[in-house]
């Protein structure tokens, strides 16, 4: 089976950065991914990380560590419309099952 | 190219009736996948098919609970004899099957009074 935790909730200010973690425990690890989703919205592709290391994607960062079994996601510059829910997920490879992690709420305050 | 696009947005059905969620893929794609959320947690796997084949139903309940992809037409999240812990919104997602990206349709919100 497959668990990924993240906290609960996270609160930063307009302009700073962020980091939201992800540990996960996985039987047959296929990468790390990142969605977002805006309240009741459909989640949004945002990052993945099949290897070791940091991925850039504009203001997201996504960054993996396989031995530790650890991963985040940095957002930086941070505006009033990146709160929303965070969730991590693993699986999917080939046309597997993702499965989410129990995702982190971020409120952007001014 | 059209999203991912389910139908109907807000379904209200009373306890003991059956519940039909309908899910398009994207253009291209084979492969659809149905999650389950409740408010504030996360999103809970179900079923994961392609056409004509269910791949891996082990979120599905035993009970009450099926789905399909037949070769033409939507997937289809089937619910019957309702409950209301059944009240949830449901998502669909597709993908191609050859990348780990997922392509999320705008859900379904299900109501059982």
């Amino acid at each position: 089976g497959q668990s990924l935790e993240q906290p609960s909730e996270v609160t930063a200010v307009e302009g700073a950065i962020v980091q939201i973690n992800c540990t996960y425990q996985t039987s047959g690890f296929y990468g790390l991914s990142w969605y977002q989703q805006h309240d009741g919205g459909a989640p949004t592709f945002l990052s993945y990380n099949a290897l070791d290391g940091l991925e850039e994607t504009g203001r997201f960062s996504s960054f993996l560590s396989r031995s530790d079994s650890y991963g985040y996601l940095l957002l930086q510059e941070l505006q009033m419309k990146d709160s929303a829910s965070y969730f991590c997920a693993s699986g999917g490879g080939g046309g597997n099952k993702l499965t989410f992690g129990t995702g982190t709420q971020l409120k952007v305050e001014l | 190219n059209a999203g991912v696009m389910q139908n109907p947005r807000h379904l209200v059905r009373r306890r003991g009736q059956e519940a039909r969620l309908r899910c398009s893929p994207m253009k291209g794609h084979s492969h659809v996948y149905w999650y389950r959320q409740l408010p504030e947690e996360g999103l809970k796997f179900m079923v994961y098919l392609q056409k004509e084949n269910i791949i891996d139903e082990s979120g599905m309940p035993k009970e009450r609970f099926s789905a399909e992809f037949p070769k033409e037409g939507p997937s289809i999240l089937r619910i019957q004899q309702v409950v209301r812990g059944d009240s949830a919104a449901y998502f669909c997602a597709s993908s191609p099957g050859t990348e780990e990206k997922l392509f999320f349709g705008s859900g379904t919100q299900l109501s059982v009074l």
